[in-house]
């Protein structure tokens, strides 16, 4: 089945740096969607991107719906030691509704 | 409660035991999910409901039995699992309209361990 692509794997950043990861699909996506994880806890939902080229913002998170409808980012500005955890991208084909397909996760550490 | 809540947070079970794992929703949606997560894999789906009817189930092996009785409680039944089964199991909810955005919430999970 369709796969998502994300990377990358694992992050290991100083507090203040910028962060940018991404994700990719070999096939064309409506709607894609960025979560984080903490440990002990479901994915929360951070930022929701409905349309080709969108940029949306949630603080200090800035997301963008790629163009080809393939691809997504996901940047995070001056990091802070509560940004750690694994952030996950999911992507809605067209004609899938009801069904969302979930990247393998970035795993961000951050360090004083 | 807000959000979606789940019980137990963890459990631990034998391969012969039967257990039950419960998932509330207090956001008036109308679809849940149940999803399989394992160390270094994507999250997994297993069940979809709609509106109290299973849509989907994604190839779940028989020894997992969903049940949705009403829109806002999902339980996930379980009978002779085996150790590969181990994971945390996340409940999902979601207000589904027809082919459009599907913004899921999850809640905490359960981590289930099979011995």
């Amino acid at each position: 089945g369709q796969q998502l692509n994300q990377s990358p794997q694992s992050m290991f950043i100083q507090e203040g740096e910028d962060v940018s990861m991404n994700c990719t699909s070999s096939s064309i996506f409506n709607t894609w969607l960025w979560y984080k994880q903490e440990p002990g806890e479901g994915p929360v939902l951070l930022i929701a991107l409905y349309k080709a080229g969108e940029l949306t913002s949630n603080g200090r998170l800035t997301a963008q719906f790629g163009i080809t409808r393939k691809d997504s980012f996901l940047n995070i500005s001056a990091s802070i030691p509560s940004d750690v955890g694994i952030y996950f991208c999911a992507g809605q084909e067209t004609g899938t509704a009801s069904k969302l397909t979930f990247g393998t996760g970035t795993r961000l550490q951050v360090t004083l | 409660e807000t959000g979606v809540t789940q019980t137990p947070r963890h459990l631990v079970m034998g391969m012969t035991n039967k257990k039950s794992l419960k998932c509330e929703q207090h956001l008036g949606h109308n679809a849940m999910y149940w999803y399989k997560q394992s160390a270094k894999k994507p999250l997994e789906l297993m069940f979809v409901y709609n509106f109290k009817e299973q849509t989907e189930n994604n190839s779940v092996p028989s020894r997992f039995s969903p049940e949705c009785p009403n829109s806002s409680h999902l339980f996930l039944h379980l009978h002779t699992l085996q150790p590969e089964d181990s994971a945390l199991y996340l409940c999902a909810s979601s207000q589904e309209p027809s082919g459009g955005v599907n913004e899921q919430f999850f809640g905490p999970g359960t981590r289930l361990t099979v011995l």
